[in-house]
């Protein structure tokens, strides 16, 4: 059972523009959200996370929308930068365990 | 700033031997953990240890795998008898520090290669 699905598997913006990536799950029980970033070589890094009580979550450039209905939430990176190419992903959990369970990844690529 | 660090950062092992790959997990932190990530493939969760015992674990986290924490800073994962398909890449990860935010701290991953 593919609990978390993640799109789209890889995406190409030009700088200045805005990246979205989206996580759709299944479990209802999850109630944590976070996207982790991960550069070439290195491991994954909490880059934002949200709580199922708000349905939107902004930190700089980064936000998260959430929308508990759809089972479904999203990363919007609004000015990307070439220094935001990564692989993104979602890892939802559940009743504070911290079993995350990742999606398969988005590979970002910010054209300078 | 804190890290968690991993070692070796690449092992290249024959089939059927055993591999212990090691971690040193952020000080304070109360949770550990291990993740693997097959090459092209997503992360996915083995095993996770609190208070000296495993307090969860994946389908994957076999008998031929095993989780200790020899003293107070190392956390390590065994591989018994390698496979194939155990070729990876490792990552060590904690939590549960005194502002235990849910964050997990990741370190950089440990590659094993089964020949």
């Amino acid at each position: 059972q593919q609990q978390v699905k993640q799109s789209p598997q890889s995406l190409i913006v030009q700088k200045g523009g805005i990246s979205i990536i989206n996580c759709a799950y299944e479990n209802t029980a999850f109630d944590y959200f976070p996207w982790y970033q991960q550069f070439p070589g290195k491991g994954p890094a909490l880059l934002i996370a949200i709580r199922p009580d708000v349905s939107e979550k902004k930190e700089g450039r980064f936000t998260i929308s959430f929308n508990k209905s759809a089972k479904q939430f999203s990363l919007h990176i609004m000015d990307s930068q070439p220094g935001d190419s990564a692989t993104y992903f979602c890892a939802p959990t559940q009743g504070g365990s911290e079993k995350l369970v990742f999606g398969k990844g988005t590979k970002l690529t910010v054209n300078p | 700033e804190p890290e968690v660090t991993q070692t070796p950062s690449h092992q290249v092992t024959q089939m059927g031997q055993e591999v212990i790959l090691r971690c040193v997990p952020i000080s304070n932190h109360l949770y550990f953990y291990w993740y693997r990530q097959i090459l092209g493939q997503k992360v996915e969760f083995l095993v996770s240890f609190y208070n000296n015992e495993i307090s969860e674990k994946s389908e994957i986290f076999d008998d031929q795998f095993s989780v200790e924490r020899p003293d107070g800073s190392n956390f390590t994962l065994k591989i018994r008898s390698t496979k194939l398909e155990d070729s990876a890449m490792y990552f060590c990860a904690s939590s549960g520090g005194p502002s235990n935010t849910g964050e997990l701290f990741f370190g950089e991953g440990s590659r094993l290669t089964v020949l």
